[in-house]
């Protein structure tokens, strides 16, 4: 299986904070890797697939920027509801497998 | 608009098959565009994906639950559906159901719609 490291594992910022998570592959998984954000209680939500596309619906302060083995999102502008776990996920091979997380929260 | 709800039993005895249900509704299950899949999460291990499934009934299983991992697909009803057996207490979890885009070859992409998951304790 293919593993997925993100870092760091936790971090505390401010409203209006930019904000970079990184994910690292354990091999080249070309384009293939989403980001979804995990509000407590709810489900995953998809935020960025193929590694830069913006999913319908979801802010433009969101991007995602990387190719093969290293990726990273960014949040321009930190708001009150990005305040979540972030995750990330490669879809290059069977079975998809997730980074362990990034807990995003208050300073 | 586009929802998964998951249905089943919340406790399950070990040793016993665990069953979900995931109704969809909004977009046919039999869309060439979508697979459907089960994904479980843990507070130890994080986010795992079980399963997944096309409208032909081809399968994708992860190699750590092939042997115990069944998914199958109602086109009549709109849904598909999980069993797991001879669970031990490694299998409680909340359990979601997911579609997967599929853009005509290679693997299952991104996971863009996701039911509210269902906590499934395994218990005697």
């Amino acid at each position: 299986d293919i593993q997925m490291t993100q870092s760091p594992s936790s971090l505390s910022a401010s409203v209006g904070d930019r904000v970079t998570i990184t994910c690292r592959a354990s091999q080249s998984i070309r384009s293939y890797l989403n980001w979804y954000r995990q509000k407590p209680g709810k489900a995953p939500q998809l935020l960025i697939y193929a590694a830069s596309g913006l999913q319908s619906g979801v802010p433009s302060r969101f991007s995602g920027r990387g190719s093969g083995t290293d990726f990273t999102l960014t949040i321009s502008s930190l708001q009150p509801e990005d305040f979540a776990t972030y995750y990330c996920q490669q879809s290059y091979t069977i079975p998809p497998t997730f980074g362990g997380g990034t807990k995003v929260d208050i300073k | 608009q586009v929802q998964l709800q998951e249905s089943g039993p919340g406790l399950v005895k070990p040793s016993e098959t665990l069953s979900l249900t995931c109704t969809v509704s909004g977009v046919s299950i039999s869309s060439t565009t979508f697979y459907w899949g089960w994904i479980r999460q843990t507070p130890g291990k994080g986010l795992e994906w079980i399963g997944t499934i096309y409208y032909t009934g081809s399968t994708y299983y992860n190699p750590s639950l092939t042997s115990r991992v069944t998914v199958s697909i109602d086109m009549s009803k709109n849904q598909f559906s999980l069993k797991v057996t001879s669970v031990t207490a490694a299998d409680t979890a909340v359990y979601y159901c997911a579609r997967q885009y599929f853009y005509g070859s290679g693997s299952p992409r991104e996971m863009d719609y996701w039911g509210q998951g269902t906590l499934v304790t395994v218990s005697s």
